[in-house]
């Protein structure tokens, strides 16, 4: 059973700060990790892919991969209130298949 | 560039009718994926489709439910004889690989 582990949260955080919000999945070989966005009553939001290990920055997220420990992250720095969403981690296991496992996601809440 | 299109966005059923959701990929796009999402829970996986084939169903309830994706025409996601448990947001996505990105669902109601 493949399986991508989240913190539930909520995970709370003053206006300014960052936010760092982990992932960990269980099949090794997985090739390609998501972070989607999610708020309330709306569809997810790709907002981050990372296929290789080490950082990968866009704007004011950078997602950090580690196969070794089975571990993605994402941080965002500058916390928005706008940012207060769910923030689900997807990975692909790779081996020709395209379908996504999803993690149950953390919700951030950014404090003004 | 439509994103993934799905209608409708809300769908209220009574116990026993028949659910049809629909949901038409982003141009470009040969993989279909079909998502539950119940509230306060995460997304479920439900069945991956290319065109006229049927990849994974194993998220799939074994009665009522069944999808296609025919060669013309959008993806269907259908529900016979709804129960109650079956409401819940349904969202479709789409990839031309791995990044999938997702319509704005259709939340059925079964009252």
């Amino acid at each position: 059973q493949k399986e991508v582990e989240q913190n539930s949260g909520p995970l709370s955080v003053p206006e300014g700060a960052i936010a760092s919000l982990n992932c960990t999945y269980s099949d090794r070989g997985s090739q390609s990790f998501f972070w989607y966005r999610q708020y309330s009553g709306k569809s997810p939001e790709l907002i981050m892919s990372i296929y290789s290990n080490g950082d990968k920055e866009d704007g004011r997220f950078t997602a950090q991969l580690n196969k070794a420990s089975q571990y993605v992250s994402l941080l965002i720095r500058d916390s928005q209130p706008s940012d207060s969403a769910t923030y689900l981690c997807a990975v692909n296991p790779g081996a020709g298949s395209y379908q996504l496992t999803f993690g149950k996601g953390t919700k951030l809440s950014v404090i003004p | 560039n439509a994103g993934v299109m799905q209608n409708p966005r809300h769908l209220v059923r009574r116990r026993g009718q028949e659910a049809r959701l629909r949901c038409s990929p982003m141009k470009g796009h040969s993989h279909v994926y079909w998502y539950r999402q119940l509230p306060e829970e995460g997304l479920k996986f439900m069945v991956y489709l290319q065109k006229e084939n049927i990849i994974d169903e194993s998220g799939m309830p074994k009665e009522r439910f069944s999808a296609e994706f025919p060669k013309e025409g959008p993806s269907i996601l259908r529900i016979q004889q709804v129960v109650r448990g079956d409401s819940a947001a349904y969202f479709c996505a789409s990839s031309r690989d791995t990044e999938a990105f997702f319509g704005q669902g259709t939340r059925l109601t079964v009252v």
